[in-house]
């Protein structure tokens, strides 16, 4: 069974850097095909893809997005991380993880529960 | 830059049929990829490289392609497809990564 699972903290001030650790289960960012991805969604609004990283250790991230945003994985810890800088309160948005598989494309086909970030003062 | 168009809301009866597109210029190159999401949870997946279906979607959920815009089809529309729903696809670059639609409101009458 493949679980994702983010964490990070639920508060951050305006200008801090947001850390964000998606440690997953029932795979390996090792397998040809395997990636983990990156998604937000403020309150109320759209999805908004963030960024992506391969098994290659290739990675994609939204051109809006790109000056502000690093993605790294462990693949001993199962672990993806993300690191936004300069964080704003329109950043504030459940951020979530998800894995893209071998046999769907770059489409994310399970995701975490998502983890709320509330960027405030 | 990549961007997606969706309806903002679709409206059918039960039973019917609905129909959800999505719309950008990369669509002619690029697979699409279309989610539900219910209230207070996560996305999941319906449709992948536009027209497959994960195995554990009912076979009511169709996914089509046609130039620049992408259908998701939902047919005998039933009241637990009350959702919003997302297209997702890539640019033509390469370099970047994909951008979601803006998502549909399907209500169910």
């Amino acid at each position: 069974q493949i679980t994702l699972k983010e964490s990070g903290p639920p508060l951050v001030k305006p200008t801090q850097t947001l850390t964000l650790t998606c440690t997953f289960s029932g795979f390996s960012l090792s397998t040809s095909g395997v990636g983990v991805g990156w998604i937000r969604q403020p309150p109320g609004k759209a999805l908004e893809w963030l960024a992506l990283i391969y098994w290659t250790d290739d990675k994609r991230y939204s051109p809006s997005l790109k000056s502000r945003l690093t993605i790294t994985k462990d693949t001993s810890k199962n672990q993806v991380v993300l690191t936004m800088t300069n964080m704003d309160p329109v950043d504030t948005a459940t951020y979530y993880c998800a894995q893209t598989g071998v046999v769907t494309g770059d489409a994310f086909d399970i995701w975490g529960q998502g983890t709320m970030v509330i960027v405030s003062s | 830059s990549h961007e997606l168009t969706q309806p903002p809301s679709v409206s059918v009866s039960p039973g019917q049929t609905a129909r959800i597109t999505c719309s950008g210029d990369a669509l002619a190159n690029q697979y699409a990829y279309w989610y539900q999401q219910k209230p207070g949870q996560a996305p999941v997946l319906l449709i992948y490289k536009d027209g497959e279906r994960p195995s554990e979607i009912p076979d009511r959920f169709s996914g089509s392609s046609s130039g620049t815009t992408v259908t998701l089809t939902i047919s005998g529309v039933q009241a637990e497809d009350e959702a919003d729903y997302y297209c997702q696809s890539g640019d033509n670059s390469g370099t970047f990564g994909d951008v979601f639609g803006g998502g549909t409101k399907l209500t169910v009458l």
